[in-house]
């Protein structure tokens, strides 16, 4: 069946750096897609979001960038900060909504 | 505020002993949804409701039920809990957008252990 993935399961990275968690996904039908930030202890929060119609949408210091030929998602976070340690999911809607395994983010201070 | 609440956060029962969690919103959202999530595998749907009285499974609906009599609760029950069915679930909501599942709002979870 159709599946939704991530490249890497953690990803470390200094305070003040950029980060970028990728994920993949299968369903080439797939029209709306979500990442969500899961702080510890805490469910899924909204981050950003993106339609199949666009290539890029930017938040506050949040990005989504989505390549159909591809089949590839990926936020990326500006000027990460230690408040930014989390698991990150991405997640593909059709007539459902499925998640990815998420990646966690480390902050280093 | 607007919130998904559950009940109970924290949870340890026994193989076979009948168990609901429950889960409400509160803002008038027409889908709602229940999820576990396990340690590698991200949160897996277990049964989705698109409004009152209409439900369907997901991808892991073996050993659970759910009901949706009002539109604003939404309860998971575990006829005869096995320890497999240990884990963190979540309760979601949403409001569908041109047909389509939208932004889910999510509940602060349920730990349930099955001894």
């Amino acid at each position: 069946g159709e599946s939704v993935g991530l490249h890497l399961p953690t990803l470390s990275v200094q305070e003040g750096d950029n980060s970028i968690i990728n994920c993949a996904y299968s369903n080439s039908a797939s029209d709306y897609f979500i990442w969500y930030k899961q702080e510890s202890g805490k469910g899924p929060q909204f981050i950003i979001d993106i339609r199949s119609n666009m290539d890029k949408r930017q938040g506050q210091r949040v990005t989504v960038l989505l390549n159909k030929t591809v089949k590839h998602l990926s936020l990326q976070i500006a000027a990460t900060q230690p408040g930014d340690s989390a698991v990150y999911f991405c997640a593909e809607t059709l007539n459902d909504m499925r998640f990815g395994a998420g990646t966690r983010l480390t902050v280093k201070p | 505020e607007a919130q998904v609440t559950q009940n109970p956060r924290y949870l340890i029962t026994v193989t076979g002993k009948k168990l609901t969690v429950t889960c409400s919103q509160n803002m008038n959202h027409e889908y709602m949804s229940w999820y576990r999530q396990d340690p590698g595998l991200g949160l897996r749907q277990i049964y989705y409701s698109m409004n009152v009285e209409v439900t369907d499974k997901g991808d892991v609906p073996e050993g659970y039920k759910v009901s949706r009599k009002e539109k604003r609760n939404f309860p998971l029950i575990l006829e005869s809990p096995s320890p497999n069915q240990t884990s963190l679930y979540f309760c979601a909501s949403s409001s569908p957008f041109g047909g389509y599942v939208n932004e889910q709002f999510f509940g602060p979870g349920t730990r349930l252990t099955v001894l």
